[in-house]
């Protein structure tokens, strides 16, 4: 087994650039999703695989990945930015795929 | 466009059966698979078990003796039965719809989720 482990919360300036980790042994095998959740809804896919964004997601959301560490960038965060956000990947077996990370807490300033 | 929509009681007494069921509709459930995932009260994620297009289920190892999720192609719908519930399992229930390729999976959509209590 593993875990994901996320920084509990990250702020950003209106109009920058922030990046949000998210890091576990399985990301060396397995790309991580990411999920946006804003208080009282659902979480919302952002970004899968490589570097892909569902229909619907503004292109200043985008995704990587190095070694162990996955991370999702916002480029010009907007006010409407500001969630918490959860990354998901499988466990180091590759056959559990619900290993989410704890959330991080985007604040933008 | 495909839309989940949960649906079960609000309201479970220690020890006792959970039971969920989330409506599919936009699309069938013959294909993808179909997961829960659940978060308690002001903490994270936490991912349940899915049933796949062709019956097959896999769950979290932490649930996995008091959990069943099974589906019913006739109503384009899946369920969750958690049994010897305690207050630890309060949480609001999410059905999402996964999708996966080589090397990577997404849960998207989401249904709206629904909040369960625990208590007697």
């Amino acid at each position: 087994s593993s875990e994901l482990t996320q920084d509990p919360t990250v702020s950003v300036a209106l109009g920058q650039t922030v990046k949000i980790t998210c890091q576990g042994d399985s990301l060396r095998n397995y790309y991580a999703s990411w999920y946006q959740q804003k208080p009282g809804q659902a979480p919302v896919l952002v970004i899968y695989g490589k570097n892909n964004r569902p229909s619907g997601i503004p292109d200043r959301f985008s995704g990587s990945s190095s070694g162990n560490t996955a991370s999702l960038t916002i480029t010009g965060a907007q006010a409407e930015d500001e969630a918490d956000y959860y990354c998901n990947s499988r466990d180091t077996s590759g056959y559990h795929l619900g290993l989410f990370g704890g959330g991080t807490k985007l604040t933008v300033l | 466009q495909v839309q989940l929509q949960e649906s079960g009681p609000g309201l479970v007494k220690p020890s006792e059966t959970l039971s969920l069921t989330c409506n599919v509709s936009g699309g069938s459930i013959s294909s993808y698979y179909w997961n829960w995932i659940r978060q308690p009260p002001g903490k994270g994620l936490e991912w349940i078990g899915y049933v796949s297009y062709s019956g097959n289920t896999n769950y979290n190892p932490s649930l996995k003796s008091r959990l069943t999720i099974y589906m019913d192609l006739s109503k384009n719908q899946f369920s969750l039965k958690l049994s010897s519930v305690t207050a630890a399992d309060t949480a609001v229930y999410y059905c999402a719809r996964m999708g996966a390729l080589a090397g990577t999976h997404w849960f998207d959509p989401w249904g709206q989720g629904t909040l369960v209590i625990v208590s007697s």
